[in-house]
């Protein structure tokens, strides 16, 4: 069964503290791994397309890394700015699987 | 601004009245999704169309309809809805199946 599973399902970080949230998924015939940033009462954000293993994309303060089997999205110093429910989702073709998310609180 | 768009934000029906979400976009896009979210579940795919007159089901279609007769809009059709459809629907747009996507601002709906 094709699926993506994130981890933690919540994490609280202190400003300026690193730390990574995982993807990881069984999708059969991976054709892209997406990362979205989704803000309380709005519509996910696209954020990164990964396609092959060894993939990694930046934006900000924001690396998305791709394996064979999991994805990785770094926050490297983050400010309260960045709170935000983080998704991910893998497609084979034409259907999408999203994972339920990582709620990211950053504390000033 | 590219964007997409969704109508109506709220809605509030009873059990069997029929309904329709419209859902539009103005970037060209070929590739349209609905999805519903509901808590601990994430986003559920629910129909997905890859072109005019092109459409099929994603992981919860029961209890759904589309229609795709025109590339820019999508409509979400509900013929007897229940409670179990009450939900946040998003309505998403890209230029295919292996790039990101638009999404719109979601409606939420309550069956009662």
């Amino acid at each position: 069964e094709d699926q993506v599973t994130q981890s933690p399902e919540a994490l609280r970080l202190q400003e300026g503290e690193s730390s990574s949230l995982n993807c990881s998924y069984t999708v059969s015939g991976l054709r892209g791994l997406f990362w979205y940033r989704q803000d309380p009462g709005k519509g996910p954000e696209f954020l990164f397309t990964l396609y092959s293993a060894g993939e990694e994309k930046e934006k900000e303060r924001l690396k998305a890394t791709l394996t064979k089997k999991e994805s990785f999205l770094h926050i490297t110093a983050p400010k309260p700015e960045d709170s935000a429910t983080y998704l991910c989702a893998g497609t084979s073709g034409n259907q999408f699987y999203f994972g339920t998310g990582t709620s990211l609180t950053v504390i000033p | 601004e590219a964007q997409v768009t969704q109508n109506p934000r709220y809605l509030i029906t009873v059990t069997g009245k029929k309904l329709t979400v419209t859902c539009s976009q103005n970037m060209n896009h070929e590739y349209m999704s609905w999805y519903r979210q509901d808590p601990g579940l994430g986003l559920r795919q629910i129909y997905y169309s890859m072109n005019v007159e092109v459409t099929d089901k994603g992981d919860v279609p029961e209890g759904y309809k589309v229609s795709r007769k025109e590339k820019r809009n999508f409509p979400l059709i509900l013929e007897s809805p229940s409670p179990n459809q009450t939900s946040l629907y998003f309505c998403a747009s890209s230029f295919g199946a292996s790039y990101g996507y638009t999404f719109g601002s979601g409606t939420r709906l309550t069956v009662v």
